[in-house]
């Protein structure tokens, strides 16, 4: 089955980090590019940063930018995205999605809350 | 950027309905132009891209339409099932902007 699984979120002070995971499954991690797409609680979605098949190129949306880092370890199918200097308007539910003529595989999402 | 509208907000109809979901783009993006659906509590899952295309596994019922700036998503008999959100997003143009959404319940 193809999946995408992700991990790490939690409960974090402002200022604070952490590390997210996105384990895949059913497919080969290093035929996609990847991405972290974010919704905060009752809001729309975000796409916050995007990875290419071999991790050469990395974007970011600007509210991220210097804080967020993804990241790829194509020999462990997993992706993982960085987060540094938590504000509290990060607060989100966090997918990780394929990147296949559009977002064709999401993970379950992982929750992430800043608030001290 | 590009900014998506999405219009209208919250579509009220019944099931065996038709229903019409529109999306802007404030300039053309040629048919780079993607539709999701979301339910409470879950992942979006995608339903067309390019504008007209059905992903795998989305049923005839829904079509998409439009290039340039005008979009519709089209579900021509509502299934119990199909009350939900749904998104547009861009493709090709980062950061790939999603639209606010629309609301389709029951009326």
């Amino acid at each position: 089955e193809v999946q995408l699984v992700e991990s790490g979120g939690g409960l974090v002070q402002p200022g604070g980090s952490l590390r997210l995971s996105c384990a895949a499954s059913g497919f080969t991690l290093s035929h996609y590019w990847m991405y972290w797409v974010r919704q905060a609680p009752g809001k729309g979605l975000e796409c916050v940063s995007r990875i290419d098949d071999d991790g050469s190129s990395t974007l970011y949306t600007d509210s991220v930018k210097g804080r967020f880092t993804i990241s790829r370890d194509n020999a462990r199918s997993t992706l993982f995205l960085q987060m540094y200097s938590l504000r509290v308007e990060d607060t989100a539910v966090y997918y990780c999605a394929r990147g296949n003529s559009g977002f064709d595989i999401w993970g379950q999402g992982t929750m992430v809350t800043v608030s001290s | 950027e590009i900014v998506l509208t999405q219009s209208p907000d919250t579509l009220s109809l019944s099931p065996g309905e038709r229903a019409t979901l529109s999306c802007r783009a404030s300039r053309s993006v040629s048919n780079y132009l993607l539709w999701y659906q979301q339910k409470p509590g879950q992942a979006p899952r995608l339903l067309i891209y390019d504008a007209s295309n059905r992903a795998t596994g989305i049923p005839a019922r829904f079509s998409g339409s439009g290039s340039g700036t005008d979009f519709t998503l089209t579900i021509s008999s509502l299934e119990p099932e199909d009350f939900a959100v749904y998104f547009c997003q861009l493709r090709n143009n980062w950061p790939l902007t999603f639209g606010p959404g629309t609301k389709v319940d029951i009326k």
